[in-house]
């Protein structure tokens, strides 16, 4: 039984660019969560989908943006990368009824020069 | 607004002795409660959750956490701890409002414990 996998695991850019990041959640779970986690941080919530719709989102700028497929499947995607959008970036997944925690993808660590 | 305070950036302890990852919460409604943990270079692990009943939680690899309502505290224990604790251990809050018929909502993380066991 596949976990959540997010893909690139790595990932070089620069300000201004612009970059997606992928994610399959774990199987038979139908809602995705993105965090941020800087660098000696925790992580931070981004947003969350459900139902191929946004259904909350944390304390980040428009450029931030997210989707979700029909087979609930996500991606992230963020642009006008500055310096500090430098971190690693987890999706997790779960169920939206229930109490099951949510189980996380290793996740994207995204550099930019 | 929820948070959660993890008071000590650092706990060093012997192998073989207890330890505890202290954890404090606040939340406006009933809290979910969990613990992870993050290796380097790795996702977070889950470790434990507390949603309802006994206060004394226990989970994965021998840890286990005490929820104490009334101090707003969930801290991890563990009676023996092993060179591979090492790691990375955050605490987690998640509000749950039962009136919205649903448990879906983000997480709220403290901003981690650094666990040392040594030799």
């Amino acid at each position: 039984d596949a976990g959540v996998t997010q893909s690139p695991t790595h990932l070089i850019k620069t300000r201004g660019q612009q970059v997606t990041l992928r994610c399959s959640p774990k199987s038979g779970h139908d809602t995705v969560s993105w965090y941020q986690q800087a660098l000696g941080q925790g992580p931070q919530f981004i947003f969350q989908y459900y139902e191929e719709e946004e259904r909350q989102r944390g304390n980040f700028p428009d450029r931030f943006s997210g989707h979700q497929f029909p087979n609930y499947s996500s991606e992230l995607n963020v642009n006008a990368l500055l310096l500090g959008d430098s971190a690693l970036y987890l999706c997790a997944s779960s169920l939206r009824q229930g109490r099951q925690p949510q189980h996380f993808g290793d996740g994207t660590r995204l550099s930019i020069l | 607004a929820q948070s959660v305070a993890q008071p000590e950036d650092q706990v060093n302890v012997a192998e073989g002795n207890p330890l505890t990852v202290k954890c404090t919460y606040s939340v406006s409604g009933n809290p979910y409660l969990f613990w992870y943990v993050q290796y380097p270079n790795r996702g977070l692990q889950f470790l434990l959750k507390y949603i309802t009943g006994d206060n004394l939680v226990k989970g994965s690899y021998g840890f286990e956490a005490e929820f104490n309502k009334s101090q707003t505290s969930f801290h991890l224990k563990k009676p023996s701890a092993l060179v591979s604790d090492s790691a990375l251990y955050f605490c987690a809050v998640r509000e749950h409002k039962p009136d919205r018929g649903s448990t879906l909502g983000r997480l709220y993380f403290g901003r981690g414990t650094q666990l040392t066991v040594w030799p």
